[in-house]
C-alpha cells in the first residue's frame, strides 16, 4: 500500500546551515506530495506542496523537488533560521487509493542561533 | 473563525467512559477528515467524511469508534469504553474538495484515557 518514509531526527542544525530532511514515497497511482511543519504549540500548516513529476514546491526558503525516478521529495533550504525550529511531515495523497493523507513520522528540527 | 476548529482542546477521562470530539471545518469545505496522532508518529487516518456520508471509514481502528456529520458541517468523533490506548491528539481537516487538495488542519484534542 502506500507510504512515506521520512528521516528520523532529531535534526539540531546551527543558524545559517544548510537543511537536508529525507522522504521517499510508496504509492500504486500517480500521488501529490506535501510537507507540512507543526510549530511549537501550533496545528499542521501546510509548508508546500507538488502535484506531479519534476514539479517543485517552494515556501519561505524551502523547497522540495517531485521525483519520480527516485520515489523522492526531500526538503531543503539553503540557510535555516531559529524560526525554523519545528516538526517537519511528508505526506502523499494517492487518488488511486483514496482520500486521506499518507504521512511519515515527522522529524524534528531545532536551528540553534 | 476561518480555519479549523477542535473541542475540547484537552480531554482527561477514565478507561471504560464515553468521549465525543468535536471538530468545526472551515466554512463551505465539503471534505472533512479525522487523524489520530500517537507521540512521535504522523497523522494517521480514521474516517473522511464528503458532505453527510462517511466515504471512507477503513481507518477506524474498531466498533469502539464512530463520528458523524449530519449536516454536512460540523463532525463529532465517538469514543466507547475508552481503553489507555487510545490517548492521542485526535486531528481534524477540512478540504474544498476530494483528494488531492491540501487539508486545512486543526489544533487538535489531546486525549488522556487514565
Amino acid at each position: 500500500g502506500d507510504s512515506v518514509t521520512q528521516m528520523e531526527g532529531p535534526v539540531t542544525l546551527s543558524e545559517e546551515a544548510f537543511l537536508t530532511i529525507n522522504c521517499t514515497y510508496t504509492a500504486t497511482g500517480y500521488p501529490s506530495l506535501f510537507w507540512y511543519v507543526q510549530y511549537p504549540g501550533e496545528g499542521l500548516q501546510l509548508l508546500l506542496k507538488a502535484t506531479k513529476a519534476d514539479d517543485k514546491g517552494s515556501n519561505k526558503g524551502f523547497e522540495a523537488t517531485y521525483r519520480k525516478e527516485t520515489t523522492s521529495f526531500h526538503l531543503e533550504k539553503g540557510s535555516v533560521q531559529v524560526s525554523d525550529s519545528a516538526v517537519y511531515f511528508c505526506a502523499l495523497s494517492d487518488s488511486d487509493t483514496g482520500n486521506q493523507f499518507y504521512f511519515g513520522t515527522g522529524t524534528s528540527l531545532t536551528v540553534i542561533p | 473563525g476561518a480555519g479549523v476548529s477542535q473541542t475540547p482542546s484537552n480531554k482527561v477521562t477514565e478507561k471504560g467512559k464515553y468521549v465525543e470530539l468535536r471538530c468545526d471545518p472551515i466554512s463551505g469545505h465539503t471534505a472533512l477528515y479525522w487523524y489520530r496522532q500517537s507521540l512521535g508518529q504522523g497523522p494517521e487516518f480514521l474516517i473522511y467524511f464528503q458532505g453527510t456520508g462517511a466515504a471512507d471509514d477503513s481507518g477506524l481502528p474498531n466498533d469502539r469508534f464512530f463520528a458523524v456529520r449530519p449536516e454536512g458541517s460540523v463532525s463529532t468523533l465517538k469514543i466507547q469504553r475508552t481503553e489507555r490506548g487510545d490517548s492521542a491528539v485526535y486531528l481534524c481537516a477540512s478540504s474544498s474538495f476530494r483528494g488531492n487538495n491540501e487539508q486545512f488542519f486543526g489544533p487538535g484534542t489531546r486525549l488522556t484515557v487514565l
